[in-house]
């Protein structure tokens, strides 16, 4: 089976940076990926990492160590509206299958 | 980035009768696939919809009980058949497009 790991809920303050991390055990391993959700909406992409390093895209940057099953999702500048489910996958299947499993998701209530 | 379409977008159904959910897609793809998300909870897989051959379905999910069509590479259907409460979720289809994956709006299932 596939385990993917991340805290239940963050808290943080406008204008402050925020990790989020995510945990993986996963029966092979063919790219990270990271979405936002907010209530009532359909998650949207945010990252991809498929090699170990850093991906930077403006105020998101995630960050991947395969050799670790670990990585996190860094926000900085946080905005009242980046308050949002954050959900980490994995898609395991080098066979190109290309569906993803995804964790439980992390709700970050950002506050004034 | 694809452009998915969903309907109904939202429906309200009695206990005991079948529900069938569109998904269409701007442009052709190999794979769609399709989730559940139950509420308060995260991306849950049901099934692999390809074009020309029956779908994969995820351990947890049956045929009987989530019939899908995929008639040609823009279109799918999911059927979620003899509805109960249970079911009350957003049922989503997703297509994976340049190594990233994309949602569909999503269809909110409730069912009485």
């Amino acid at each position: 089976g596939q385990n993917i790991d991340q805290p239940t809920e963050m808290t943080a303050t406008e204008g402050a940076i925020v990790q989020i991390n995510c945990t993986y055990q996963t029966s092979g391993f063919n790219g990270l990926f990271w979405y936002q959700q907010h209530a009532g909406e359909a998650p949207t992409f945010l990252s991809y990492n498929v090699l170990d390093g850093l991906e930077e895209k403006g105020r998101f940057s995630s960050f991947l160590s395969r050799s670790k099953g670990y990585s996190y999702l860094l926000l900085k500048e946080l905005q009242m509206k980046d308050s949002a489910s954050y959900l980490c996958a994995v898609r395991p299947d080098q066979t190109g299958a290309n569906n993803l499993f995804f964790g439980t998701g992390t709700r970050l209530t950002v506050i004034p | 980035s694809a452009v998915i379409s969903q309907k109904p977008s939202r429906d309200i159904c009695q206990r005991g009768t079948s529900l069938t959910i569109q998904c269409q897609v701007d442009s052709q793809v190999t794979m769609m696939f399709w989730y559940r998300q139950q509420p308060g909870q995260s991306l849950t897989l049901i099934a692999t919809a390809n074009q020309g051959s029956e779908a994969t379905y995820e351990s947890g999910f049956v045929i009987d009980k989530f019939p899908i069509s995929r008639p040609n590479l823009t279109f799918s259907t999911l059927t979620v058949s003899n509805m109960s409460p249970e079911d009350s979720s957003i049922y989503l289809c997703s297509v994976p497009e340049g190594g990233e994956q994309f949602f569909g709006p999503g269809t909110r299932l409730t069912v009485l």
